[in-house]
């Protein structure tokens, strides 16, 4: 069975702090995909990443990044000099790789503030 | 071009009473998916449409629930005699055929069933 763990449920940070958000998954699957969504205040969510199990390179866009490591099962997301609009809730989420559509394991959120 | 959008976008009913919830995907996407989101709690997914094969039902929770899909357009989740734990924010996303899983959200229908 496929499971996401966001182990943090809820992070306050100061405005222009660094601040990384932890996912470790579970899944016998050789082949999947790990994302990452937002939910800001409104409810709607908003896709972030996408990222290949074969691919395990880094990936940054703009002040977010992303690490993932198969070693560990990990795919950990991380936000530099965090902004006032990046108050959140950050959902990690797992699916099977069966012609890509197949539904999300989403971990149960990490909720992050910023304060100015 | 236009989202996934959803309605009613707030539905409050009282228990035992019926309610369907519409989602409108992105045109041209053929996967469709319903999740259920609880207070503070992450989402879980309920059903799964995709093109005209039969609907992946698994994530049901029980038969007073289910959803019906008008080929590759609209979609319609019913819930019957509902009850005080059916109270969520219910979200649709669709998907291309050939995408990567990347799944697209609408607003999401908060239920309460009072």
């Amino acid at each position: 069975a496929q499971k996401v763990t966001q182990a943090q449920t809820e992070i306050s940070v100061v405005e222009k702090e660094d601040v990384t958000l932890d996912c470790v998954y579970e899944t016998r699957d050789t082949t999947y995909y790990l994302f990452w969504y937002k939910q800001p205040p409104s409810g709607e969510l908003v896709f972030l990443i996408r990222r290949n199990s074969f691919d395990e390179q880094n990936e940054i866009s703009g002040r977010y990044s992303w690490n993932f490591q198969k070693s560990t099962s990990s795919f950990n997301f991380t936000i530099t000099a965090s902004q006032v609009v990046d108050s959140a809730v950050y959902f990690c989420a797992l699916s099977e790789a069966k012609s890509g559509n197949t539904p999300l394991v989403f971990g149960k959120g990490t909720r992050l503030s910023v304060i100015a | 071009g236009a989202g996934v959008s959803q309605s009613p976008s707030n539905k409050v009913t009282e228990k035992g009473k019926d309610v369907e919830l519409r989602c409108d995907p992105i045109s041209g996407h053929t996967a469709l998916y319903w999740y259920r989101q609880r207070l503070g709690q992450g989402l879980e997914f309920l059903i799964y449409f995709q093109g005209n094969s039969a609907p992946d039902k698994s994530g049901l929770p029980s038969d007073r629930f289910s959803a019906e899909r008008t080929g590759e357009s609209v979609s319609t989740l019913t819930i019957q005699r509902t009850q005080q734990e059916d109270s969520a924010v219910y979200l649709c996303a669709s998907s291309k055929r050939t995408g990567e899983g990347e799944q697209y959200f609408g607003p999401g229908t908060r239920l309460t069933v009072t």
